[in-house]
């Protein structure tokens, strides 16, 4: 059974930093590209970033593009965000998620349950 | 930028009818499009991925559509347990949703 558990949400004051970790079970890590997308609240979805499944290649949304960093270890089936300089903008729960299929930039068939990241003096 | 239009924004309907969503591209993204439901307090669950594959463990009451800019997702005869919001999704270039179309049932 596949499972996604994210981690390390909470509140944190404007320009501050915080790291987000994701724990994966039941599918082979390091084959799939893995997603962080978040969801502010009571709005939609917004892609925030992508790594591939060696961790060779990144992508970044324009919004969070030279604050945020995503990277991955595959020994411990882990997926990290390292989000730097955050605003109010940011406050939302983030979902890490699965690629359906190898084969990279993928629909998502697999979400965790969230954790909420808040920004605020 | 791809932007993805979903309507419409609220949906109500009866236990048995049939629901019918729709999402536009604002350029042609093939048939990358899948469709996603969010019930309160939960991630989102996919649903339809390529325009028209239901993922796996999907009833058969769900389909969806279309190719280029136009897609839609219907759902047969609708259940109590399929009040939820609706996402649609592009992959096309990065990542995309729409804004979303709620459905509720009378």
């Amino acid at each position: 059974e596949v499972q996604l558990l994210e981690s390390g949400g909470g509140l944190v004051q404007p320009g501050g930093s915080l790291r987000l970790s994701c724990t994966a079970s039941g599918f082979t890590f390091s084959s799939y590209t893995l997603n962080w997308v978040r969801q502010a609240p009571g709005k939609g979805l917004e892609s925030v970033s992508a790594i591939t499944g060696n961790g060779g290649s990144t992508y970044y949304a324009d919004s969070v593009k030279g604050r945020f960093t995503i990277s991955r270890d595959n020994s411990k089936n882990t997926l990290y965000l390292q989000m730097n300089n955050l605003g109010a903008e940011d406050t939302a729960v983030y979902y890490c998620a699965k690629d359906r299929s190898a084969m990279g930039h993928q629909s998502h068939d697999f979400w965790g349950q969230g954790t909420l990241v808040t920004v605020s003096s | 930028e791809i932007v993805l239009t979903q309507s419409p924004a609220t949906l109500s309907l009866s236990p048995g009818e049939r629901a019918t969503l729709s999402c536009r591209a604002s350029q042609s993204v093939s048939t990358y499009v899948a469709w996603y439901q969010q019930k309160p307090g939960q991630a989102p669950r996919l649903l339809i991925y390529d325009a028209s594959n239901r993922a796996t463990g999907i009833p058969a009451r769900f389909s969806g559509s279309g190719s280029g800019t136009d897609f839609t997702l219907t759902i047969s005869s609708l259940e109590p347990e399929d009040v939820a919001v609706y996402y649609c999704q592009q992959r096309s270039n990065w990542y995309a949703f729409g804004q979303g179309t709620k459905l509720e049932i009378k």
